[in-house]
């Protein structure tokens, strides 16, 4: 099946600073990729849908401005978490659409960030 | 938001009995899917079920969905104490971007 990387897998940041994670479908091209964000002990909540070449569009109570979204390529976005706080904390996790398989949605393996 | 609700949200159970899990949703899908997660893991896709299916089966696992009651629900055969992990259902909404957005999961526990 499809497969989705994101880089890195974890990451340990001060408050205050940024910090950037890709994500990358590796065998097909994505024209739309989701990310989540999961709090401990809780559900995966959608943040923004991100399509190539256009804006993301976020989910509502997301910061947009503390969430970059980039979506350069058909295999690549990256969303940057901006002056992280604590509460930034949490497993974000990237999901990819594939035309070529049925449409369907691949999701990566996710990226762990603690903000000090 | 979420788009589903799970219920349980806890289940323990001892190893070799089925374990049952619902999930509900309010809008209108285009399929619905049921994920594990390991504590701290990313996720494991089970089995994808489309609006036009009633019932799928993959290896211990039946999954039914109940458009008309927008619920659907996963049966786990023969537990073993690996199934022990926490189970989303994902659904995909039929309009706009058809998001996959998750419900509450349900946090399973086999007992050996």
């Amino acid at each position: 099946g499809a497969v989705v990387s994101q880089h890195p897998s974890r990451v340990i940041c001060k408050s205050g600073t940024s910090v950037k994670i890709e994500c990358r479908s590796l065998d097909f091209q994505a024209t739309t990729m989701f990310w989540y964000r999961q709090f401990p002990k809780q559900s995966l909540m959608l943040m923004a849908t991100s399509n190539e070449g256009s804006k993301a569009t976020y989910e509502q109570g997301v910061e947009k401005d503390k969430f970059l979204i980039n979506h350069a390529s058909l295999t690549l976005s990256t969303l940057t978490v901006t002056s992280a706080h604590p509460e930034d904390s949490s497993f974000y996790i990237c999901s990819a659409r594939s035309l070529a398989e049925y449409n369907e949605q691949f999701f990566g393996p996710g990226t762990r960030l603690t903000v000090l | 938001s979420q788009q589903g609700e799970e219920d349980p949200q806890a289940l323990s159970i001892q190893e070799g009995e089925n374990a049952t899990m619902n999930c509900s949703y309010k809008t209108s899908i285009n399929n619905l899917q049921w994920y594990r997660q390991n504590s701290g893991r990313g996720l494991v896709h089970l089995i994808l079920i489309r609006s036009n299916e009633r019932e799928k089966h993959s290896g211990r696992l039946r999954v039914t969905l109940d458009t008309s009651k927008k619920s659907s629900s996963l049966l786990i055969t023969a537990s073993r104490a690996a199934d022990t992990a926490s189970y989303f259902c994902a659904t995909r909404y039929s309009g706009g971007y058809q998001k996959v957005t998750f419900g509450t999961g349900t946090k399973l526990q086999v007992i050996p």
